[in-house]
């Protein structure tokens, strides 16, 4: 089965320590998405890619980084500089634009705790 | 700059009743697509039904609908015959066909069904 995969679906970890989330995806999608949804909040876009080795900023990437090494990998890391880390977060993947109407494809999302 | 507006933070629906979610979004351009997604409480994002704007007849997924009006810029989203399991979070969102990856997504609508 085609779809996109999170891990772990919790995680703790400790302020000041770096943390990375994994997404990975097996339906041949160039785009890739990371998103951050707060209790009650809609989704913010941190990162996004449109091809491997190439990524851009989304509406909220301070604190986050990304890597696009592998076509199916995406996987978003939550530095220590980022100030607010405890969220939801989401990856994301689609077609590119032009390719036809390109919903997006959604992961179960991992939960963060930053104590 | 495109926006997507939902007006309702919050709705409730009878069960076996029908219900209108409202979305309403602002964009110069002529050719796009529009979605709604659902978020139940697993928050699992699940694609519910798009519409693609050059194409006048609204889509519709079994008991979801949309009312898509081009000009007034509205795209609501009708539930018929509402069963409990489609308590969730609903998010309307655009995409356009040019060159940009990204989504814009609404605030979401909660929407309660009542046994």
């Amino acid at each position: 089965d085609g779809g996109i995969t999170q891990s772990p679906k919790y995680l703790f970890r400790k302020e000041g320590q770096n943390v990375t989330l994994s997404c990975e995806q097996n339906l041949n999608h160039d785009a890739m998405y990371w998103y951050r949804q707060d209790p009650g909040q809609g989704l913010r876009l941190i990162y996004y890619s449109q091809i491997v080795n190439d990524f851009q900023k989304g509406d909220i990437a301070e604190g986050y980084s990304v890597s696009r090494e592998k076509k199916e990998s995406f996987p978003l890391t939550v530095t220590s500089a980022q100030k607010n880390p405890t969220a939801f977060y989401l990856c994301a993947s689609s077609i590119a634009p032009g390719q036809g109407v390109g919903e997006q494809y959604f992961g179960p999302g991992t939960r963060l705790t930053v104590t | 700059a495109q926006t997507v507006t939902q007006s309702q933070p919050e709705m409730s629906v009878q069960e076996a009743e029908t219900v209108t979610l409202s979305c309403t979004y602002d964009t110069s351009e002529s050719d796009y697509y529009l979605f709604w997604y659902k978020q139940p409480p697993s928050r699992q994002m699940i694609l519910v039904i798009r519409q693609e704007a050059y194409k006048q007849q609204n889509a519709t997924e079994n008991r979801f609908s949309v009312n898509f009006q081009k000009a007034a810029k509205s795209f609501s989203l009708k539930i018929s015959d509402s069963q409990l399991g489609d308590a969730a979070m609903y998010f309307c969102a655009y995409r356009s066909t040019s060159g940009t990856y990204k989504y814009i997504f609404g605030t979401g609508t909660r929407l309660k069904v009542l046994a």
